[in-house]
């Protein structure tokens, strides 16, 4: 049982050029949600989707786009990269929602922009 | 405002002793509590969840409180092992807008 798997587990991008990391469960959780963890900071949310096809503003959604086309997948886009968007991404799934329910979290995804 | 405070913000302990992590919080309305233990270059695994009518739950080596009318949570990690060095941190959702607020964690260091 995999979890939840994230790709790529790290990646350098110049200013401005774009990527899109994937993640994926198994568990056939309908919540997933994409945080960001910086230094002396806690996870803060990005994104997140409460089921296939449906997205939702997290806290800090700027410069960020997401698409839930397939239950199993959540995809997060940067469209131009910018140094500030310099962190670790982690990828996270539930069955309910979040606040009531076990998360289960990705491995991250570590992203250097320069 | 929803705030989740950890303290301390690291603490080098050496294998086989016991600590105590702390975590205060100001979320309202407060559903639950959870720790999380995140190993380095990894994601975080939850080790407990606490409802506000539970006040301690363990796993295996690890014991959380907590007190909900003071809003205070303690880890508190007995006899100490290598692969406890993480950081542990406290999570605590609200009770409505699906929200959960992260506490921004106490680094581990066990020393052989």
């Amino acid at each position: 049982n995999a979890g939840v798997t994230q790709t790529p587990k790290f990646r350098v991008l110049k200013t401005g050029q774009s990527m899109t990391l994937l993640c994926a469960q198994d568990m056939n959780h309908e919540y997933m949600y994409w945080y960001r963890q910086d230094p002396g900071m806690g996870l803060r949310l990005i994104h997140y989707s409460v089921g296939e096809g449906t997205t939702a503003k997290g806290e800090v959604p700027d410069g960020y786009n997401v698409s839930r086309l397939k239950k199993q997948n959540f995809l997060l886009g940067l469209e131009s990269a910018a140094p500030s968007q310099t962190s670790v991404y982690f990828c996270a799934s539930s069955l309910k929602q979040i606040m009531n329910t076990e998360a289960f979290f990705g491995q991250g995804t570590r992203l250097t922009v320069v | 405002k929803n705030q989740v405070e950890q303290s301390p913000q690291s603490l080098i302990i050496l294998e086989g002793k016991n600590c105590t992590l702390q975590c205060n919080y100001t979320v309202s309305p407060f559903s639950n509590l959870r720790w999380y233990k995140q190993d380095t270059g990894r994601g975080p695994v939850s080790l407990t969840i606490m409802t506000f009518s539970e006040n301690t739950k363990s796993n295996g080596r690890y014991t959380a409180t907590l007190d909900a009318d003071t809003k205070q949570s303690s880890l508190h990690i007995t006899a100490s092992q290598l692969s406890d060095s993480a950081s542990y941190i406290c999570v605590v959702s609200a009770n409505r807008d699906d929200k959960i607020i992260f506490g921004k964690g106490t680094r581990l260091h066990i020393l052989p």
